[in-house]
Formats: structure tokens, sequence, C-alpha cells
């Protein structure tokens, strides 16, 4: 079985632009989190959706967006990009069909804002 | 709300001596309790997780973990270091069986010498 996938892998955008990240999730995974990670520092929880509806949301401003299609794969929008938002954006996928709940993670996408 | 500090951004061992890497969480609730390895341009990999059964956890490649709840603790430990045991390290704490909102330190970075 595939495991979590991210598209792209790396990308270079400039200050103000827009950008679509997208993830799928492991077959059989209803959940989709988002994590930013910044150089030097651990992922921090952007979103969690579960069945097309958002469960969870992290310290980010609304220029952060995502949302979940009816095959649970998931994008991540940002607007307005900041040079702080340049990081490595996580997806990871679980099944959430009730305790002890793990979360498989995709290799990310690499984010560079000049 | 939860946070995680995980003591020591760097550690080095030499092969075949004791890993030890530290976490102390913070929770308002009854933690969940993970432990994550991340390869360089790669995604997380669960090594083990607590979630209130044993207080003693034993992951893959050798690892384990106990939870400590008056230290509010939960220490990675292994044996005998492998010189593919070198990677980042993080310690991750939910606040439920959800795994998708969780909140990382900043991770040690484990090195191990010949």
């Amino acid at each position: 079985d595939a495991g979590v996938t991210q598209s792209p892998t790396h990308l270079i955008k400039t200050r103000g632009q827009h950008v679509t990240l997208r993830c799928s999730p492991i077959s059989g995974h209803k959940s989709v989190s988002w994590y930013q990670q910044v150089l030097g520092q651990g992922p921090q929880f952007i979103f969690q959706y579960y069945e097309k509806e958002e469960r969870g949301r992290g310290n980010f401003p609304d220029r952060f967006s995502a949302r979940q299609f009816p095959n649970y794969s998931s994008e991540l929008n940002v607007n307005a990009l900041l040079l702080g938002d340049s990081a490595l954006y996580l997806c990871a996928s679980s099944s959430l069909l009730g305790g002890q709940e793990t979360q498989y993670f995709g290799p990310g996408t690499r984010l560079l804002v000049l | 709300a939860q946070s995680v500090t995980q003591l020591g951004s760097h550690v080095s061992v030499s092969e075949g001596a004791l890993v030890l890497l530290r976490c102390n969480y913070s929770s308002s609730v009854p933690p969940y309790l993970f432990w994550y390895v991340q390869y360089p341009n790669q995604g997380l990999q669960l090594l083990l997780k607590y979630t209130s059964a044993a207080t003693l956890v034993k992951g893959i490649n050798g690892f384990e973990a106990e939870f400590k709840k008056s230290e509010t603790s939960f220490h990675l430990t292994k044996p005998s270091a492998h010189m593919s045991d070198a990677a980042e390290y993080f310690c991750a704490v939910s606040g439920n069986t959800n795994a998708g909102k969780s909140t990382f330190g900043d991770g040690t970075t484990l090195t191990v010498k010949p």
C-alpha cells in the first residue's frame, strides 16, 4: 500500500504570492492533518480534517486555509506569502476509528519564500 | 493545553553506548505521548506511543520509553546505539486519542560516533 503522498516536493515562491499544497492519505484513512515545520523547530499543528469537515485549527492566521475532498485527499492553501512561511509542510493521515490512533506522515513539501 | 520540552537539542553518543533522549510534558488532561524519528529530507516515523496502558512502552528499532506521571516525563532510551540511529527525534503530546492534533517539542538531534 502506498503511504501518504504530498506534492510538490519543493516549491519556490515570492512574497505576496499564493500557494497550494496537496496531500493524499493512506487508503482507508479519513483524517488528514497539516503541520508546519520551520527549520530547527518541531512541527506545529495547522489543521485537521475528518470526513471533509474541519476538526481542529492551530494558531495560524486566516491566510492559511484547507479543505478535504470526497476521496479524502486534502489541499492546504496559503495566501499573501511571507518570508516566515518558508518551512517544510507535513501532511499526516490517520483512520480516527477510535482509540489509540496513529498518524502517518508524508515526506513533506519544502516551501521557500523569497 | 499541552506543551513539550525536549532537554538537549543535540546529543552525541558512541556506537554501542546508551541512548537517552529527554522529554517533559505539560497537559491539563491525561496525556497521550509519542516519539517520532525524522531522517534528513523525510517525514516523521512513529517510534512508539503511550496511551494510558503500560507505563513502559516498547517501540521499533529497540527503542523504549517510560511514562512517569510524577515527573511529567517520557524519556526515550535505547541500550546500544547504532550508526543508523543518527537522526532527529521528536516528542509529542496529545490530549486525547486523536494524534492528529499533537503538540511537538523542538526535537533532539542524535549523533552516533563510530
